[in-house]
């Protein structure tokens, strides 16, 4: 069954650092997303893009955050220099379908887990 | 601004129970209501998706049911077994034209052996 993935599975940097977090979304979904969870905390919603562009973006999501479709294949979060409280798990997801088709469940990757020091 | 709760936190059954879990939304206006498994240390799985117009979806010993306008959802385990042990999270997605979900907290589910 086909499945979103990410990479690394877990990312441990220096405050100020900057970081690439890679996921790889389902080949024939068109909205791709980016969710975090600080540790016991809900997941909370980042980023969507869709056709090369972001759609919506949370407030979380300033100018620290940046998103990149690079490829056909591969969907990137960057933090350009990382805080403390980035520390999270990173997760992305995607979906199917055209805006407002009945095909959107949004489907995770096992997530990217980040420690800010 | 759309909130989600779910109640309760934690749970611990015995093997074999039938059992719900609770999710509330104070938004009504919602697109579909999604719900997630998520084991320690790892991703979501999606386990329902209920479109605002259904009123449940069925999938195996799991059942989802929707009341929209009351602003609930409910999550129906039959016959529980310990591999049923884990988070589960509710999302709703608000009407509008927004594409992110809104999680609650999740309910932690033990099923004891």
């Amino acid at each position: 069954e086909p499945e979103v993935t990410q990479t690394p599975s877990h990312q441990v940097t220096q405050m100020g650092q900057e970081v690439i977090l890679r996921c790889v979304p389902i080949s024939n979904h068109l909205y791709f997303y980016w969710y975090r969870q600080i540790l016991g905390q809900k997941v909370e919603f980042l980023v969507s893009f869709y056709n090369n562009e972001i759609s919506e973006k949370s407030e979380i999501f300033d100018d620290q955050f940046s998103v990149e479709r690079p490829d056909g294949s591969n969907f990137t979060l960057k933090i350009r220099s990382t805080k403390l409280e980035d520390s999270a798990m990173y997760f992305c997801a995607s979906s199917e379908g055209l805006a407002g088709g009945p095909r959107k469940t949004q489907y995770f990757g096992p997530g990217t887990r980040l420690l800010v020091l | 601004k759309q909130e989600v709760t779910q109640i309760p936190a934690a749970l611990s059954v015995p093997e074999g129970e039938n059992l719900v879990l609770n999710c509330s939304f104070t938004d009504s206006a919602i697109y579909n209501l999604q719900w997630f498994r998520q084991d320690p240390g790892k991703g979501l799985t999606s386990l329902l998706l209920i479109q605002s117009s259904q009123r449940e979806q069925t999938s195996g010993r799991l059942n989802a049911s929707l009341d929209k306008s009351s602003g609930r959802s409910t999550l129906y385990i039959a016959a529980s077994q310990p591999g049923d042990s884990a988070t589960y999270l509710c999302a709703v997605r608000p009407q509008g034209g927004s594409e992110k979900l809104v999680f609650g907290k999740g309910t932690k589910l033990t099923v004891n052996p």
